[in-house]
């Protein structure tokens, strides 16, 4: 079955440094790939997306590019921030059902000042 | 406005008993998820409904596990005779249609002692 791949945190960087959560996936298909973000006493919230081979999706300064040759959606990030503290969760779905996510097992993100 | 609303947030009870989660989606929402989600772990999908009818429950784990959605909106996931290895956050999510962005609640956290 689909299945998806994060690297292990905790992520442990100082502030303005810069940042890649790499998430590989195995899925039958053309899936589309999410990166959802959790803060700390809050629910999961959409980061990004990217629907198609070679779409890169973007928002609050983070990026990642579907790579279709690599079956991989990298989350980077230029400069983060200590408010970007959280755990981020990669996920894929296949659509065929509706949207039912197979998300990573996420990656704690820490960022000092 | 008003996001997904979960109850209870907590939930001890004894190995055994039965068990009542309820999910309150975004007013107008037609698709509504159900996810669990373990220590350490990323979520589990476990059901999908397109408005009143289960239009994928392959995530259930077993026949103790089963959720209604009589009216289109509310939500409940019920699971009998719980177990130790029940224990763990269950997500609900709804969208607008099952092609829209998913919006999560805060989660039911279910200790079985």
């Amino acid at each position: 079955g689909d299945s998806v791949t994060q690297m292990e945190g905790p992520v442990t960087l100082s502030e303005e440094a810069f940042l890649t959560i790499n998430c590989t996936y195995t899925a039958t298909g053309y899936p589309s790939l999410f990166w959802y973000v959790q803060y700390p006493g809050e629910g999961l919230q959409l980061l990004l997306k990217a629907t198609k081979a070679d779409d890169k999706g973007s928002n609050k300064g983070f990026e990642a590019t579907y790579r279709k040759e690599t079956t991989s959606f990298h989350l980077e990030k230029g400069s983060v921030q200590v408010s970007d503290s959280a755990v981020y969760f990669c996920a894929l779905s296949d659509g065929n059902y509706g949207q039912n996510f197979v998300f990573g097992p996420g990656t704690r993100l820490s960022v000092l000042p | 406005g008003a996001g997904v609303s979960q109850t209870p947030s907590n939930k001890v009870t004894e190995k055994g008993k039965y068990v009542e989660l309820r999910c309150d989606p975004i007013s107008g929402h037609t698709a509504l998820y159900w996810y669990r989600q373990s220590l350490g772990q990323g979520p589990e999908f476990l059901i999908y409904f397109q408005g009143t009818g289960a239009a994928d429950d392959s995530g259930l784990p077993n026949d103790r596990f089963f959720a209604v959605r009589p009216e289109g909106s509310v939500s409940t996931l019920k699971i009998q005779r719980t177990e130790r290895g029940d224990s763990a956050v269950y997500l609900c999510a709804s969208s607008l249609t099952s092609v829209h962005e998913q919006y999560f609640g805060p989660g039911t956290r279910l200790t079985v002692t």
